[in-house]
């Protein structure tokens, strides 16, 4: 399979503990993306990376929120001291070239904080 | 604020009938418009994308309608199956995707 994998694909965790999820991106896609979706809404941005620079972070990333794309392959997302807020789906996303305009989207890891 | 305003919430089709969703923008800046396809506990997948360039596009059922002037684009599913039952999201892309709220899908067959 080619496509975009993520993991775990479910996470169940108490509030305040940190999680951390990781996503693969379609080989050789340069530009990666994570995106949160809640329940009965669009995804939204969260930030992303060329290569393995982080080039943009949306304000709805704080300061719990940290991602890295070391090497410029696979890219890990972690939440520290989790919130019931934070219970939703987050997506990741990757495309190629310059303008990279299609984006492909990997399944999802659903978070639930209890 | 959501960029992107997407219509209706939701609709029900019969079998063989046509569906049509809409979305508004705002932003000029936006130079990309896909539609995304999402069946539930699954991440979204690239149906069809238009450039604003071009004012229609077609891929087998599906086709994107666009009008720049009005800053409006609608998807048409024609022909629609119940396995076209799902949620469907229009975005416009700057460097990033916003999205609609979504539109689900129900073919009665």
């Amino acid at each position: 399979d080619t496509g975009v994998s993520q993991d775990p694909r479910h996470k169940i965790t108490k509030r305040g503990q940190n999680v951390t999820f990781r996503c693969d991106p379609i080989s050789e896609h340069n530009r990666l993306y994570w995106y949160r979706q809640t329940l009965g809404q669009g995804p939204e941005f969260l930030t992303y990376f060329q290569n393995e620079a982080q080039l943009e972070k949306s304000r709805l990333l704080s300061d719990r929120f940290s991602a890295e794309r070391p090497k410029g392959s696979f890219s890990t997302l972690e939440i520290q001291r989790t919130e019931q807020g934070d219970s939703a789906m987050y997506l990741c996303a990757s495309s190629f070239g310059q303008p990279s305009y299609e984006q492909y989207f990997g399944p999802g890891t659903r978070l639930t904080v209890t | 604020q959501q960029q992107v305003k997407q219509s209706p919430q939701s609709l029900i089709v019969q079998k063989g009938g046509i569906s049509i969703i809409n979305c508004a923008y705002e932003n000029t800046a936006f130079d990309y418009f896909p539609w995304y396809q999402q069946f539930p506990g699954k991440g979204p997948a690239l149906l069809i994308a238009i450039r604003p360039d071009v004012s229609e596009k077609k891929e087998g059922r599906f086709t994107i309608s666009f009008n720049k002037s009005a800053k409006q684009f609608s998807l048409h599913i024609m022909d629609s199956q119940p396995g076209d039952s799902a949620t469907y999201f229009c975005a416009a892309r700057d460097y990033k995707l916003s999205f609609g709220a979504g539109t689900t899908v129900t073919v009665r067959a």
